[in-house]
């Protein structure tokens, strides 16, 4: 298996442009992640699904993010508009099943977001 | 959302020596706690894992304590190798997500 796979790896853009991430998870695992990694905040998670359904997405900065999952092997996470405080790396990952059942995270490679 | 404590921040030791780094998490109704690995330009990958009916765990070079009363666990990186210069992140779970510490970059000096 490929792993998780993110485009684009490096994503810059100015201010008030909508940036849109995507998102290839392992095939056959059921719940999918979205996290932001910064040096200030760490690893926060934005949003999850399962089984394409978004669960929980108290974790979204504000109305400007949104995320969506269409079929089991693709998702997007879209910044409409962004800013430069966005600017982070921003991991997908999938499990197979629950996290809180011994099921690890496969993490992506990141898409590192710049907004000048 | 759940804290979970991580420290040190940074730590540098030396080739051959041991690193170590704690965690301190608040309640949890769930027996798995997990330490990932990352290198600069990659994502998190699962190091090693615990399940607190046992309170340590090896697999080569890395350890896993657990302390389930004083509600700590703890990742021990004996004989530390420059290739295990990475950023260590310990992690609890939720109903259905993951709660990562803060991270300890780690630097081993040859």
């Amino acid at each position: 298996d490929a792993g998780v796979i993110q485009s684009p790896r490096h994503e810059v853009t100015e201010m008030g442009q909508e940036v849109t991430l995507r998102c290839k998870p392992i095939s056959g695992h059921d719940y999918l992640f979205w996290y932001r990694q910064t040096m200030m905040r760490g690893l926060e998670l934005l949003i999850y699904f399962n089984n394409n359904v978004p669960i929980d997405d108290s974790g979204m900065p504000e109305d400007r993010f949104s995320a969506k999952m269409p079929n089991a092997s693709f998702s997007t996470l879209k910044i409409q508009p962004s800013e430069p405080r966005d600017s982070a790396v921003y991991f997908c990952a999938s499990s197979a099943r629950t996290p809180g059942n011994n099921s690890p995270l496969h993490f992506g490679n990141g898409t590192r977001l710049t907004v000048t | 959302q759940q804290q979970v404590k991580q420290s040190p921040q940074s730590l540098i030791v030396q080739k051959g020596g041991i690193s170590i780094i704690n965690c301190a998490y608040e309640n949890t109704a769930f027996d798995y706690f997990p330490w990932y690995q990352q290198f600069p330009g990659k994502g998190p990958a699962l190091l090693i894992a615990i399940r607190p009916d046992v309170s340590e765990k090896k697999e080569g070079r890395f350890t896993i304590s657990f302390n389930k009363s004083a509600k700590q666990f703890s990742l021990h990186i004996m004989d530390s190798q420059p290739g295990d210069s990475a950023t260590y992140f310990c992690a609890t779970p939720g109903a259905n997500n993951l709660f990562f510490g803060t991270g300890t970059r780690l630097t081993v000096i040859p």
